[in-house]
């Protein structure tokens, strides 16, 4: 089946810190992937995509690379701030009819102090 | 701005009450899921329709049933809310050109029951 393990949090870092999340999957096909971020209290925003191998998905300084050969998809920011406080949820979809379900990593929180 | 709406953004009902959540969206998205999250802990997917077709997933409990009565609004309906059910439901579109691998996400519904 389809699986997707990131690492477990909680994450701490300090405000300019680099993060890196990291993301593994197993799939039957070829997988899109995706990073979905939850703020305290709210529901799930979509972060960054990539649909494949070797595409890199960016927004607001993050970004994630497609790896194919080391099924992998870990999540970077070069500077993290406190506002970046949140969930962070990878995911795998795989295209095709009748493929809807996203299968989800259990989430790493971060928490980013001043 | 074109989204996905819920409410009420938080519920509270009491045991064995039946009890509604409601989703609406101006994304003209053909497909509705239906989640359940519980604390720290990923989505789980209850169902989903695509468009008029209801897919529901073998693990959902009969006591959850769901309603889309048209293209932009889709029901949540709770029969006999148990303490276990307490959780935040999120409800998700996908659809369009962007093609049924991404979803996107509403704020949530968070229900509390007494």
């Amino acid at each position: 089946g389809n699986s997707v393990t990131q690492m477990e949090g909680p994450v701490t870092l300090s405000e300019e810190a680099f993060l890196t999340i990291n993301c593994t999957y197993t799939a039957t096909g070829y997988p899109s992937l995706f990073w979905y971020v939850q703020y305290p209290g709210e529901g799930l925003q979509l972060l960054l995509k990539a649909t494949k191998a070797d595409d890199k998905g960016s927004n607001k300084g993050f970004e994630a690379t497609y790896r194919k050969e080391t099924t992998s998809f870990h999540l970077e920011k070069g500077s993290v701030q406190v506002s970046d406080s949140a969930v962070y949820f990878c995911a795998l979809s795989l295209s095709g009819a009748g493929s809807y379900q996203l299968t989800f990593g259990k989430g790493t929180k971060l928490s980013v102090i001043p | 701005d074109a989204m996905v709406i819920q409410n009420p953004r938080y519920q509270v009902t009491q045991f064995g009450k039946p009890v509604t959540l409601s989703c609406s969206q101006t994304l003209n998205h053909n497909v509705m899921y239906w989640y359940q999250q519980k604390s720290s802990q990923a989505p789980k997917l209850l169902f989903h329709y695509y468009d008029k077709d209801f897919n529901n997933e073998a693990d959902t409990p009969d006591n959850f049933q769901s309603r889309r009565p048209n293209t932009s609004f889709c029901f949540l309906d709770i029969r006999s809310p148990g303490l276990g059910d307490a959780a935040m439901y999120l409800c998700a579109t996908s659809g369009g050109t962007g093609g049924h691998e991404t979803q996107y996400f509403g704020p949530g519904t968070r229900l509390l029951v007494l």
